[in-house]
């Protein structure tokens, strides 16, 4: 069965540490993989994505991520993190029907 | 360029009452999708729309729940009669030809 799990419900990070938040899929081809932030009370925005090519991915607000196809993973990275990341992220897997399946989330809380 | 338009917001019901929410998705965007997002948990994708014809439906209860597309451009989705495990963010996505998916802000129902 096809699915995406990111192995941690909650993370806490001091302001200006390093950020990595893991991704694992489950997928019968190499998927389009996408990472999303939700904010409370908000909808889902897009951070970046992976179709195909380079294994390093740019993003907004500072992230990016690297598609690892020996270990089926997409972990999101930001080398600094600020007080206004704090919200919760999801990586989700599709294909090419665009119908996504995400992950349950990681909750990010920011220490000041 | 206007984002993904949904309301209500906020809906409060009581179970076995019936309830419509609405989507307007940005100008253009041919596949529009409904996500059913449980508290703690990832969107889970209940219908998939390409233009006013269904590409998946598969995990739409389809005995208390329907969606429709009338025009190929807004949709509504409805649910009837309301069960307490429906309580969830109901969020609207619409996607272009670059697999990109672009998220309202959701309505919350709580059913009581």
């Amino acid at each position: 069965a096809q699915s995406v799990t990111q192995p941690d419900i909650h993370i806490t990070v001091s302001e200006g540490a390093s950020l990595e938040l893991r991704c694992n899929y489950s997928y019968g081809a190499t998927p389009y993989l996408f990472w999303y932030v939700q904010s409370p009370g908000q909808g889902l925005q897009l951070l970046l994505k992976y179709f195909s090519g380079d294994t390093l991915v740019q993003g907004i607000k500072g992230f990016e991520a690297e598609f690892k196809r020996s270990q089926s993973s997409f972990n999101l990275r930001k080398p600094s993190v600020h007080w206004s990341d704090a919200a919760e992220y999801f990586c989700a897997a599709g294909g090419s029907q665009g119908n996504l399946i995400f992950g349950k989330g990681t909750k990010l809380s920011v220490k000041p | 360029e206007a984002g993904v338009a949904q309301s209500p917001r906020y809906k409060i019901i009581e179970k076995r009452q019936s309830v419509a929410f609405w989507c307007n998705p940005i100008s253009g965007h041919a596949t529009l999708y409904w996500y059913q997002q449980i508290l703690g948990q990832g969107p889970k994708l209940l219908i998939q729309f390409q233009n006013n014809g269904v590409v998946d439906d598969s995990q739409l209860p389809k005995d208390r729940f329907s969606a429709e597309r009338l025009k190929g451009v807004d949709s509504t989705l409805k649910i009837q009669p309301a069960k307490l495990e429906d309580s969830a963010v109901y969020l609207c996505a619409s996607s272009g030809h670059n697999y990109e998916q672009y998220f309202g802000p959701g309505t919350r129902l709580t059913v009581t």
